[in-house]
């Protein structure tokens, strides 16, 4: 069964900084991995997602990176902004039934 | 534009009640989603359909009811056998379920009074 794993679950930093989010897996045998961005109160956005024959995604501030062998992904967020604090989620799909498994979230605050 | 409605955004409803919540898509994806979302539990899988007249239980369907009419809607109904229903729900959509990105709409909050 597969298991996503995110931690911390909440972090802080000062604006300008860049940081690291981390997802681990315990499956390798994942099809893909999809990050996604919360606001509260709010449905989830897709923000990138890695096709398992990919290492890295990257649009705009943010790379998302895959290691199947470690079953590691992160999400880097360059030159943080105030306006990028909300909830990132990752998501696994793994499993002959394409089951997707989420991760409970970290909680992003960029302060001014 | 494309995407994913639900409605309604906030419910109330009484113990004993029934309630369905709308789900509709202008994507023209083949697979609809139902999850549910609660504080530190992360998302949880309700039901899914693949195709047209066609779905599966997921994690949690018990108290729960779907259908799959259309391809662009998915209604699920919450009955009164679901012992703990206040949450927020959430429907999604992809291409596939296979490969398919996942896209999601705005949620529906149901509180049970």
């Amino acid at each position: 069964k597969q298991e996503v794993t995110q931690i911390p679950a909440a972090l802080s930093v000062p604006e300008g900084e860049n940081l690291v989010l981390n997802c681990s897996f315990t499956d390798s045998a994942i099809y893909n991995l999809q990050w996604f961005r919360q606001d509260p109160g709010k449905g989830l956005t897709s923000l990138l997602l890695i096709q398992s024959s990919q290492r890295e995604q990257t649009s705009g501030r943010l790379n998302a990176s895959l290691d199947k062998s470690s079953g590691r992904s992160t999400l880097y967020i360059a030159a943080s902004q105030p306006g990028d604090s909300a909830t990132y989620l990752c998501a696994g799909l793994t499993g002959a039934n394409s089951k997707l498994t989420f991760g409970k979230g970290i909680t992003l605050s960029v302060r001014p | 534009d494309g995407g994913i409605t639900q409605s309604p955004k906030y419910l109330f409803r009484k113990e004993g009640q029934n309630v369905t919540l709308s789900c509709e898509q202008n994507l023209n994806h083949d697979a609809m989603y139902w999850y549910r979302q609660d504080p530190g539990q992360g998302l949880r899988l309700i039901y899914y359909s693949q195709i047209v007249n066609d779905f599966q239980k997921g994690d949690i369907a018990e108290g729960y009811s779907v259908s799959r009419e259309k391809k662009e809607s998915f209604p699920l109904t919450v009955t009164s056998a679901q012992k703990n229903p206040t949450a927020f729900y959430l429907c999604a959509s992809s291409m596939a379920t296979s490969t398919g990105e996942l896209f999601f709409g705005e949620g529906s909050r149901l509180t049970v009074l």
